[in-house]
């Protein structure tokens, strides 16, 4: 297994387009999770999963912002109308839950996208 | 709700000193804790954890961290910083228990320089 994987690791993009993230989690993981790093912070909770389902979103993600994980694996992260305060890193990270506990969460490179 | 302060946003030492970092949470419901360590455009690495049970916890590359319920904290230290240890350096709550979903709530991050 090779970790969680994040494509693409960098994107440069114009105001107004909209771009699309894919991450592949660890194989037997059930969760993923996508967050948001700006310069000089801490990474931000934007949005998880549990298999196919989306189970919480932060008030981060707004309506130009989408999330899907069709079948249980890989995730896509669209933003839509890009506008430069969207440039960050964009980390994604999976876990197992299973009963009452979780496996801690591994984190992909990350994907850095840059609006001009 | 949950917060993290991390003390601090760059320490430097010099390699073969103490490396001290400070953080301290906030959290309704016990928690679970994490430092997390950032290289350049890299995603994040787990140091180390506290979940239940003891609360001196040992992770990698000779690095530990004492939940302190009493005083809310979650020092991370190492006894002897080496060159390979400068990097950035979060601290990270979850809620914790039966109903721990490992959604991540982190600090500001502590840049750690080691000089020569």
């Amino acid at each position: 297994d090779t970790g969680v994987s994040q494509n693409p690791r960098h994107k440069i993009t114009k105001r107004g387009q909209n771009v699309t993230f894919r991450c592949d989690p660890i194989s037997e993981h059930n969760r993923l999770y996508w967050y948001r790093q700006t310069l000089g912070q801490g990474p931000e909770f934007l949005t998880y999963f549990q298999n196919e389902a989306q189970l919480e979103k932060s008030r981060l993600l707004s309506d130009r912002f989408s999330a899907e994980r069709p079948k249980g694996s890989f995730s896509t992260l669209e933003i839509q109308r890009t506008e430069q305060g969207d440039s960050a890193m964009y980390l994604c990270a999976s876990s197992l839950h299973r009963g009452a506990g979780n496996t801690e969460a591994f984190f992909g490179q990350g994907t850095r996208l840059t609006v001009v | 709700a949950q917060s993290v302060t991390q003390l601090g946003s760059h320490v430097s030492v010099s390699e073969g000193a103490l490396v001290l970092l400070r953080c301290n949470y906030s959290s309704s419901v016990p928690p679970y804790l994490f430092w997390y360590v950032q290289y350049p455009n890299q995603g994040l690495q787990l140091l180390l954890k506290y979940t239940t049970g003891a609360t001196l916890v040992k992770g990698i590359n000779g690095f530990e961290a004492e939940f302190k319920k009493s005083e809310t904290s979650f020092h991370l230290t190492k006894p002897s910083a080496h060159m390979s240890d400068a990097a950035e350096y979060f601290c990270a709550v979850s809620r914790g228990g039966g109903g721990s979903n490992y959604k991540l709530t982190f600090g500001k991050g502590t840049l750690l320089t080691v000089n020569p």
